[in-house]
């Protein structure tokens, strides 16, 4: 059973930084890309980025709101993927959800963990 | 960016309609738009991938059609478990982006 868990949400001053983590299981971590999607309180969803697996290089792409403030990461040996929020504003208060995609390159969301709350608040 | 606008933004129906929410894409896409469905404190879940392609283990009654810049999810017969909100995604370049989201309502 494919299984995605984030942790590391919780309540940020803005300015802060606060790292999360997707822990996964039940599939080659190694040979997917793995998105985030972000979700304010009442509103749509919104693409964060993707972080590619090894064998395409293991690079990355963002959306235009988190470009430069934001980054990812993978360990491969340890099936997880990490989302490094810098410089955090109150307006990246959301729920950050990571997922799978299809095939290995793909950025459509195929399993996704349950998400976890970021509130970025003096 | 690619801008994905859906139509409309709410929509009331009763258990039996038929239901159409289009989404619309700022230039072209082909058929690199999938559609998700998404209950309030949950995970969004894939219902439509390349446009038309039902995710294993979605009911037959949920179909997608398009290409190009219009798009359509329908469901032929609403359930009671549809009343969601829906969203679609073009993947077609970085970024992707999502639609505003259509909310079906219990008329």
């Amino acid at each position: 059973e494919v299984q995605l868990v984030e942790s590391g949400g919780g309540l940020v001053q803005p300015g802060r930084s606060l790292r999360l983590s997707c822990a996964v299981s039940g599939f080659n971590f190694g040979d997917y890309a793995m998105s985030w999607v972000r979700q304010a309180p009442g509103k749509g969803l919104e693409w964060v980025g993707l972080i590619r697996s090894q064998p395409y290089g293991g690079t990355t792409e963002y959306a235009a709101s988190v470009k430069g403030r934001f980054s990812f990461s993978r360990d491969d040996s340890k099936s997880i993927a990490f989302l490094q929020m810098n410089s955090l504003k109150t307006e990246d208060t959301a729920v950050y959800y990571c997922s799978r995609g299809l095939y290995s390159s793909s950025s459509v969301g195929r399993y996704w963990g349950q998400g976890t709350l970021v509130t970025v608040s003096s | 960016d690619i801008q994905m606008t859906q139509s409309p933004s709410t929509l009331s129906a009763s258990v039996g309609d038929r239901v159409t929410i289009t989404c619309r894409a700022s230039q072209s896409i082909s058929g690199w738009l999938a559609w998700y469905q998404q209950k309030p404190g949950e995970a969004p879940n894939l219902l439509i991938y390349k446009a038309s392609s039902l995710e294993s283990g979605v009911p037959s009654r949920f179909s997608g059609s398009g290409s190009g810049t219009e798009f359509t999810l329908t469901i032929s017969s609403m359930q009671p478990d549809d009343f969601a909100t829906y969203y679609c995604q073009q993947y077609s370049s970085y970024p992707n982006t999502f639609g505003q989201g259509t909310k079906l309502e219990i008329k």
